[in-house]
């Protein structure tokens, strides 16, 4: 099946500076590509949806200066949260969308933990 | 049997079970559904899909039924086994849009 790689799975940063995940579609072409956050025991929240070659739409609440989605290329996206807080500690999944079917498939996820 | 935890359901099942998850879908006009497991730590595994065209849909040990009139779908899992513990997310979409996704609930398998 099709296969979605996230980088890195776990990621420790000091409150202040920036961190990037990145989101790869291993064998399939992504024109979509989705940035979720999930908390313990909780389901995924959408946080905004990556399109290549433009601009990301964020869902309401999600501050787009704070994590910035760049989508390049149709393999990879890239969410990168900027001056981390540790409330910013989460799980962060990506899922990527095939072109045929609508399927939509996820990454492992990355742990972010701010100190 | 079934029971609230602080944010999650909880079904709590013995291996060799049939197991019956369930889901309450909020968009009427939501055309594809999928179910996925997720193990702790982990990212959601696609595990099977259904259209609304469609009201059952089988694949290996798992079933998925679909009811639009009271937009209820469920997962059936045949023969529980200790390695299916896991939460389960039901999850909507119509068209291209973005997936919905559900509560979750907690599966847990006693051997």
């Amino acid at each position: 099946g099709a296969v979605v790689s996230q980088h890195p799975s776990r990621v420790i940063c000091k409150s202040g500076t920036s961190v990037k995940i990145e989101c790869r579609s291993l064998d399939f072409q992504a024109t979509t590509m989705f940035w979720y956050r999930q908390f313990p025991k909780q389901s995924l929240m959408l946080m905004a949806t990556s399109n290549e070659g433009s601009k990301a739409t964020y869902e309401q609440g999600v501050e787009k200066d704070k994590f910035l989605i760049n989508h390049a290329s149709l393999t990879l996206s890239t969410l990168t949260v900027t001056s981390a807080h540790p409330e910013d500690s989460s799980f962060y999944i990506c899922s990527a969308r095939t072109g045929e079917g609508n399927t939509i498939y996820f990454g492992e996820g990355s742990w972010l933990t701010v100190v | 049997g079934e029971s609230v935890g602080l944010h999650l359901p909880t079904l709590s099942v013995q291996e060799g079970d049939n197991s019956i998850i369930n889901c309450a879908y909020s968009n009427s006009a939501s055309d594809y559904f999928i179910w996925y497991k997720q193990e702790s730590g982990k990212g959601p595994q696609f595990i099977i899909d259904i259209r609304s065209n469609m009201d059952k849909r089988q694949g290996q040990r798992v079933t998925v039924l679909l009811n639009k009139t009271v937009k209820h779908l469920s997962l059936q899992i045949a023969a529980t086994q200790p390695g299916d513990s896991a939460v389960y997310f039901c999850a909507e979409n119509r068209g291209y849009s973005t997936l919905t996704f559900g509560k979750g609930t907690m599966l847990l398998v006693s051997p």
